[in-house]
């Protein structure tokens, strides 16, 4: 099966400041990627797949970007209620597998 | 609106069986993929099964083949999971997913505690 690694396992930042999340794949999974936030309590929300596409009603403020192996996850100014857990998953082959997650922290 | 409620958690002793279903609505159930996927608390996440549209194919990982049999009845826009043999490492909050073009969407989850 695929192995998603993300990195870090924790991202320490300041409000207002960008973040940049990244997963790494055992093998290519060419643009079929996903990007989930989670919070306390809650169920995985999809903000971004394919790669790319903002899931409807993901804040402009997440992109998606890369292809292959390497994928990232960027929030161009984090807002107060983007402190969760990010997972990225393949969605190439079965069984689709996430990455461990990284948890985004107020510094 | 799409929604997907997931059903029929809750404690079981090692050995013992559950059955959990996820109710659909907003959506036309019989032409889509489904999928169960199930996150150990505070842990990672685990892909379990998935379903073709009519049913005639299921997928089963390994940690659980054997044990756990989706299945659904498109009359009643519904999804099962029937565990059987359930184990300790079978703790977890079982989310009911539909698979779409425009991205996979998660139900709220059940949990599942199987303890003696």
């Amino acid at each position: 099966e695929i192995v998603m690694t993300q990195s870090p396992a924790t991202l320490s930042v300041s409000p207002g400041e960008r973040a940049t999340l990244s997963c790494r794949a055992s093998q290519s999974v060419s643009r079929f990627s996903a990007w989930y936030q989670q919070k306390p309590g809650q169920a995985p929300r999809l903000l971004i797949y394919d790669a790319s596409t903002r899931a409807t009603g993901t804040p402009a403020r997440f992109s998606g970007s890369g292809s292959g192996t390497e994928f990232t996850l960027t929030i161009s100014s984090l807002q107060s209620e983007d402190f969760a857990v990010y997972y990225c998953q393949q969605h190439s082959t079965w069984p689709r597998t996430f990455g461990q997650g990284t948890k985004v922290e107020i510094k | 609106e799409v929604q997907l409620v997931e059903s029929g958690g809750g404690l079981v002793q090692p050995g013992g069986s559950l059955r959990l279903s996820c109710t659909a609505s907003g959506f036309t159930f019989s032409d889509h993929w489904m999928h169960w996927v199930r996150q150990v608390s505070g842990k990672g996440l685990e892909w379990v099964s998935r379903i073709n549209t009519d049913g005639t194919y299921t997928h089963h990982a390994e940690s659980v083949k054997g044990r756990f049999t989706i299945s659904r009845d498109n009359a009643k826009d519904t999804l099962y999971l029937q565990m059987d043999s359930l184990r300790a490492e079978d703790t977890a909050v079982y989310y009911c997913i539909l698979e779409r073009h425009s991205g996979d969407y998660w139900g709220q989850g059940t949990p599942v505690t199987v303890s003696s």
